[in-house]
């Protein structure tokens, strides 16, 4: 099986950079997923790491330790709009569907 | 381009009833997974289609069903509803199945069980 876990909440203010945890127990591994989710909204993807190190798009990096299962994603200049909950979701190599497995997601709050 | 179109965005049934979810994919993907997601949880895995086949089970019960069209829209149902199963119902498409490939997700449909 599949599981991974994250904090449930972190809070820090605009301008800054946080970073998000996430660490993985799974029978195989096809990559780690980051989403975004706004209240009330669709998950929307962020990043994909199949392999060890930093992945960077604009203001969001992603990180990646296949030999610790760990990863994290950084998000710099912290902004408003970056209030969301923020998902790590792995592969399930099992199988032919290869679905998601999701963490339960870390509500960022952004205060001004 | 259109996006993964959900629909009804909202739905209120009562126990024992049944239910019918519809999803569009992004034109040109041909595969569509089925998530549920309960307040304050990530989405759960339901259903993957791909190319009209079943290629994926979660952890459900029968009365989850699902399939694809030849357009590759695709519906979930369920049968005799559960109070439990009030959730956002999120569909979501990929080109293929590749694990790299990212899931592109609809805004779900808000299912309440009365």
């Amino acid at each position: 099986g599949q599981s991974l876990e994250q904090p449930s909440e972190v809070t820090a203010v605009e301008g800054a950079i946080v970073q998000i945890n996430c660490t993985y127990q799974t029978s195989g591994f096809y990559g780690l997923s980051w989403y975004q989710q706004h209240d009330g909204g669709a998950p929307t993807f962020l990043s994909y790491n199949a392999l060890d190190g930093l992945e960077e798009t604009g203001r969001f990096s992603s990180f990646l330790s296949r030999s610790d299962s760990y990863g994290y994603l950084l998000l710099q200049e912290l902004q408003m709009k970056d209030s969301a909950s923020y998902f790590c979701a792995v592969r399930d190599p099992t199988g032919s569907a290869r679905q998601l497995t999701f963490g339960s997601g870390t509500q960022l709050t952004v205060l001004p | 381009d259109a996006g993964v179109t959900q629909s009804p965005t909202h739905l209120i049934k009562t126990r024992g009833q049944h239910v019918t979810l519809r999803c569009s994919p992004i034109s040109g993907h041909k595969s569509v997974s089925w998530y549920q997601q309960v307040l304050g949880q990530g989405p759960q895995f339901i259903f993957q289609y791909y190319e009209k086949e079943e290629r994926g089970r979660g952890n459900f019960p029968d009365r989850f069903s699902a399939r694809q069209f030849p357009n590759y829209s695709s519906e979930l149902n369920v049968n005799a509803l559960l109070l439990g199963d009030s959730a956002l119902y999120l569909c979501a498409s990929s080109p293929g199945q590749g694990a790299n490939q990212p899931q592109h997700f609809g805004d779900g449909t808000r299912l309440s069980i009365l």
